[in-house]
């Protein structure tokens, strides 16, 4: 069965360094979304992209990030400088279309260290 | 707020029991969705239940949805020490056709 897959799966970075974190989403698939859970919290939304564009962020998703599909299989989220509070664990996922039939595929997760 | 809340926040039953856990929501919903989490690790999806519909199944889950009271409920019948997880609804809201929202989790213990 297709996945979604992230890498690296633990990423410890130094406050103020810029890290990226990877994702492959399943192939045929059009909305990719990221979202962040900060440990013993619940998941929240960062941001959805659909035809190279930002379609939606939330207010957690500020200057200090970027996402982009550079190519046709790859979709990144970046931290320019990253801070102790971007600790988490980082998802992404996809889904094929918006038809409520249609569920999100989440990725296995990039856990960030920022020390 | 357009989060989904699940009740209770902590479950301990034992192996063989049936494990219930409830989520409720505040606005209209495309789709509610329910996801597995052990400690640490990815998210993994349960089921979907439609906005149209009242019950799904899915081997030993079942899932119960109430538009009219705006909450919903996994069922996980004859629980294994293996479902001991933490399990989340999250809802796709009416118009949003985007993000889902998750809730705060019912962490569920199956002691063996």
């Amino acid at each position: 069965e297709p996945e979604v897959t992230q890498t690296p799966s633990h990423q410890v970075t130094q406050m103020g360094q810029e890290v990226i974190l990877r994702c492959v989403p399943i192939s045929n698939h059009l909305y990719f979304y990221w979202y962040r859970q900060i440990l013993g919290q619940k998941v929240e939304f960062l941001v959805s992209f659909y035809n190279n564009e930002i379609s939606e962020k939330s207010e957690i998703f500020d200057d200090q990030f970027s996402v982009e599909r550079p190519d046709g299989s790859n979709f990144t989220l970046k931290i320019r400088s990253t801070k102790l509070e971007d600790s988490a664990m980082y998802f992404c996922a996809s889904r094929e279309g918006l038809h409520s039939n249609y569920e999100q595929y989440f990725g296995p997760g990039t856990r960030l260290t920022v020390t | 707020s357009q989060q989904g809340e699940e009740d209770p926040q902590a479950l301990s039953i034992q192996e063989g029991e049936n494990a219930t856990m409830n989520c409720s929501y505040k606005t209209s919903i495309n789709n509610l969705q329910w996801y597995r989490q052990n400690s640490g690790r990815g998210l993994v999806h349960l089921i979907l239940i439609r906005s149209n519909e009242r019950e799904k199944h899915s081997g030993r889950l079942r899932v119960t949805l109430d538009t009219s009271k705006k909450s919903s409920s996994l069922l996980i019948t004859a629980s294994r020490a293996a479902d001991t997880a933490s399990y989340f609804c999250a809802t796709e809201f009416e118009g949003g056709y985007q993000k889902v929202t998750f809730g705060t989790g019912t962490k569920l213990q199956v002691i063996p």
